[in-house]
């Protein structure tokens, strides 16, 4: 069946770091790929999300590339900030199906 | 932008009780939402779909006499764990799809979850 696997948190790092959070996945068919966060006391919000291999989704200076060989969406920022820390969330979601399969979540922490 | 709230924000109550916790999209209708229980340091699982006018679809696992769900408007999904016990005590989110308009493209809203506590 369909699984998502990212690296265990908490994952530490000083203001302007390079962060990479790892997500691999298992699929059946050809899904879509997310990467969602959750602020302290707040639902999820869609980060970016890529619909197809070789696809790059981006968005507030995080980025993520749809690697088919590898099975893998890993998230990176050339620079954290205090405000990016959060919990990240891998997912995929099969066709027009409205299912996701999340991963366990990785928590971040940016010091300042 | 679309907006989905949930009821209560955390909830404590004793074994044997029953809760219930509400789902709404704010600024949209939802025929669909879904409901999603988090253990701790674990993935978000799907539970059930909520259909509005029609029972609920349930994931396997998942016990549909004590996770009651009811899709009482196009806006309104409850979720009721009848005589809750300690072990129901978790994390519980809920989802819900808004499509866009002429095209086939929809994107999800989550709430921000409810804690639950069973003592």
């Amino acid at each position: 069946g369909d699984s998502v696997t990212q690296m265990e948190g908490p994952v530490t790092l000083s203001e302007e770091a390079f962060l990479t959070i790892n997500c691999t996945y298992t699929a059946t068919g050809y899904p879509s790929l997310f990467w969602y966060v959750q602020y302290p006391g707040e639902g999820l919000q869609l980060l970016l999300k890529a619909t197809k291999a070789d696809d790059k989704g981006s968005n507030k200076g995080f980025e993520a590339t749809y690697r088919k060989e590898t099975t893998s969406f890993h998230l990176e920022k050339g620079s954290v900030q205090v405000s990016d820390s959060a919990v990240y969330f891998c997912a995929l979601k099969e066709g027009n199906f409205n299912k996701f399969y999340f991963g366990s979540g990785t928590k971040l922490n940016v010091k300042p | 932008g679309a907006v989905v709230s949930q009821h209560p924000s955390r909830v404590i109550c004793k074994s044997g009780t029953s809760v219930k916790i509400e789902c709404r999209s704010l600024d949209f209708q939802a025929t669909t939402m879904f409901w999603y229980r988090q253990f701790p340091k674990q993935s978000l699982m799907l539970m059930a779909t909520s259909n509005e006018g029609s029972k609920a679809t349930y994931e396997q696992g998942v016990e549909k006499d004590k996770f009651l769900i009811n899709h009482a408007s196009l806006t309104l999904s409850t979720l009721t764990v009848t005589s809750a016990h300690p072990e129901d005590s978790s994390f519980y989110i809920c989802s819900a799809p808004r499509t866009g308009g002429i095209t086939s493209y929809n994107e999800q809203f989550f709430g921000p979850g409810t804690r639950l506590t069973v003592l």
